[in-house]
């Protein structure tokens, strides 16, 4: 069975950084592209950063420059790694396996 | 990039009822259309893919259709779970979605 689960979520000033985890199960997570969405209070949903199977990541414009989407094939992990936040990066980040699974969701809040 | 634009953005309805949801493309996606469903609080569930292929698992009273720009998702009876948040995501250039339909009781 797939599973996901996101950690590192929570609370940061502006400008500040963090860093999300997403550890898998049920499967490699090289074998398969993965991505990072968004959704912020209320909102809709954003793509965020993607990383095929090649292992090259890809980013939305929005978050371009600040956001770094990596992987550990042997913890079976990925990582986005965030800096330079904004008050506008405030959202639950989901990471999903081929937008058939989904973790949890983990909150991340920017704000003084 | 491609923007989607869902309508109506509420649809208040009764269990056993059709519903009707709308999704249109700035430009053309041909058949690189999902849809999903979410629920307060809960990740989304994909529902379709490719514009009318359902996902796995997924009951035969969710249908959808459409190419190009225009798309339509369709719950023929409706049930009491399916009172839910739906977006539809393109995938032909990256990835975006729109702003959701909210489904809500009548």
């Amino acid at each position: 069975e797939v599973q996901l689960v996101e950690t590192g979520g929570g609370l940061i000033q502006p400008g500040g950084s963090l860093r999300l985890s997403c550890a898998a199960s049920g499967f490699t997570v090289s074998s398969t592209y993965m991505s990072w969405v968004r959704q912020a209070p209320g909102r809709g949903l954003e793509w965020v950063s993607v990383i095929f199977s090649g292992g090259r990541p890809y980013y939305a414009d929005s978050v371009k420059g600040r956001f770094t989407l990596s992987r550990d094939n042997t913890n079976n992990t990925m990582y986005l790694q965030m800096n330079s936040l904004r008050v506008e990066d405030t959202a639950v980040y989901y990471c999903t396996k081929d937008w058939v699974s989904w973790g949890q969701g983990a909150l991340v809040t920017v704000s003084s | 990039e491609i923007v989607l634009t869902q309508s109506p953005a509420t649809l208040s309805l009764s269990p056993g009822e059709r519903a009707t949801l709308s999704c249109r493309a700035s430009q053309s996606v041909s058949s690189s259309l999902a849809w999903y469903q979410q629920k307060p609080g809960l990740a989304p569930r994909l529902l379709i893919y490719d514009a009318s292929k359902r996902a796995p698992g997924i009951p035969a009273r969710f249908s959808g259709s459409g190419s190009g720009t225009d798309f339509t998702l369709t719950i023929s009876s409706l049930e009491p779970e399916d009172f839910a948040v739906y977006y539809c995501q393109q995938r032909s250039n990256w990835w975006t979605f729109g702003r959701g339909t909210k489904v809500e009781i009548k």
